[in-house]
């Protein structure tokens, strides 16, 4: 079975560029998150949708970040212009609901260096 | 959210159970006990969850205390492939958020 599927798996880029990272969830799912992992803050929910639909952005960092579904099968998160504290490992995950019963699917990750 | 604490690290020896433990003593009575793990260099995966009797799946073992004030995951026998951090994790029954803390990590010698 198709896990969910991260690219690029490494982004290095200079300071100011946009940066545009990609997922495409589990088929089926109908919730998809995107997390941060830094070494200080450890790993962070960034936004949730829920069918498509953005239900929770509030730990989106600021304006500089913005995520789009525009299909369930598809999801992009950009972050224009991109900064140097911007790098992390970013993770999109997918889940067939939102109860507590049901467990979150992780990508690999994207690895993600703003020189 | 109710907090849980977790040992920053421990060692096992390949092929010997592993009990990692959780203190959840704030739980309330809708919060699930969910584990995850993480690999080097790979995203989180989930282990197992339970709200209060005993979970038994492929991966692991969950024991629940009476009073799920605590939680216990067990590895059977431990692998090379097991050492991870494991985090423990309480989950509201409605609510689709998973707060990670620092989680435990696990060493496997050989």
């Amino acid at each position: 079975d198709a896990g969910v599927i991260q690219s690029p798996r490494h982004e290095v880029t200079e300071m100011g560029q946009e940066v545009t990272l990609r997922c495409k969830p589990i088929s089926g799912h109908n919730s998809l998150f995107w997390y941060r992992q830094t070494m200080m803050r450890g790993l962070e929910l960034l936004i949730y949708f829920n069918n498509n639909v953005p239900i929770d952005d509030s730990g989106m960092p600021e304006d500089r970040f913005s995520a789009k579904m525009p299909n369930a099968s598809f999801s992009t998160l950009k972050i224009q212009p991109s900064e140097p504290r911007d790098s992390a490992v970013y993770f999109c995950a997918s889940s067939p609901g939102t109860g507590g019963t049901q467990p979150q699917h992780f990508g690999d990750g994207t690895r993600l260096s703003i020189l | 959210d109710a907090k849980t604490t977790q040992p920053n690290s421990m060692e096992s020896n390949e092929e010997e159970p592993v009990h990692l433990p959780c203190n959840h003593s704030t739980i309330s009575g809708t919060d699930y006990i969910h584990w995850y793990r993480q690999l080097p260099s790979q995203g989180p995966e989930y282990v197992i969850h339970g709200l209060t009797s005993n979970v038994n799946n492929r991966m692991a073992s969950l024991a629940i205390a009476e009073d799920r004030k605590s939680s216990t995951l067990i590895l059977h026998r431990a692998t090379l492939r097991d050492a991870a951090v494991y985090y423990c994790i309480l989950r509201r029954g409605s609510n689709y958020k998973l707060t990670f803390g620092k989680g435990t990590l696990l060493t496997v010698n050989p």
